[in-house]
């Protein structure tokens, strides 16, 4: 079992591009949330999706914005990027609906704005 | 919002001995908690979860206890290891969604 993979590891983007993280989840999962963590902070929830469609979304601008396909992998999409959008990107798979199970993590994309 | 926030920002602990980590957390409906550890340049690792209607869980060489009077958390580890060191964080996970609220983090130093 491969896990929750995220990919790239790395990504450097200036300012004002756009960008695209991905992300296969955990064999058996259907459900995946995405998250910042700013260094030295815990993750914040972007946004969740379940059946290919977003079901909760976190604080965070429209500049965000995501989709999941048939196979459940799915992808972030960050437009205008600001240098505040430096970052480590999490993805997180469960099963079901997602509720009140355990999430799995990937290690993240890491992703630096200059 | 939720507000999920750790009482001690750092750790320093002696191989060996035991490590309590601890965690406040803000909203009375969440009803469910996870504990996860994150190496530097992983993402975070489950390490055990309790639900609201029990007050104490155990797990290999960790025990989380769950204070919903005081609305407090805390992941007891025994023995410590050097492998232990890490960033340990809290989760809180409210009924009334599916989203993991974290708290900033503790950061556990075993010292050999």
């Amino acid at each position: 079992d491969a896990g929750v993979t995220q990919s790239p590891t790395h990504l450097i983007k200036t300012r004002g591009q756009q960008v695209t993280l991905r992300c296969s989840p955990k064999s058996g999962h259907d459900t995946v949330s995405w998250y910042q963590q700013a260094l030295g902070q815990g993750p914040q929830f972007i946004f969740q999706y379940y059946e290919e469609e977003e079901r909760q979304r976190g604080n965070f601008p429209d500049r965000f914005s995501g989709h999941q396909f048939p196979n459940y992998s799915s992808e972030l999409n960050v437009n205008a990027l600001l240098l505040g959008d430096s970052a480590l990107y999490l993805c997180a798979s469960s099963w079901g609906d997602g509720t009140h199970t355990e999430a799995f993590f990937g290690q993240g994309t890491r992703l630096t704005v200059v | 919002g939720e507000s999920v926030g750790l009482h001690l920002p750092t750790l320093s602990v002696q191989e060996g001995d035991n490590s309590i980590i601890n965690c406040a957390y803000s909203n009375s409906a969440s009803d469910y908690f996870i504990w996860y550890k994150q190496e530097s340049g992983k993402g975070p690792q489950f390490i055990i979860d309790i639900r609201s209607n029990m007050d104490k869980r155990q797990g290999q060489r960790v025990t989380v206890l769950l204070n919903k009077t005081v609305k407090h958390l805390s992941l007891q580890i025994a023995a410590t290891q050097p492998g232990d060191s890490a960033v340990y964080f809290c989760a809180e996970i409210p009924n009334t969604g599916n989203q993991f609220y974290f708290g900033t983090g503790t950061s556990l130093t075993v010292i050999p």
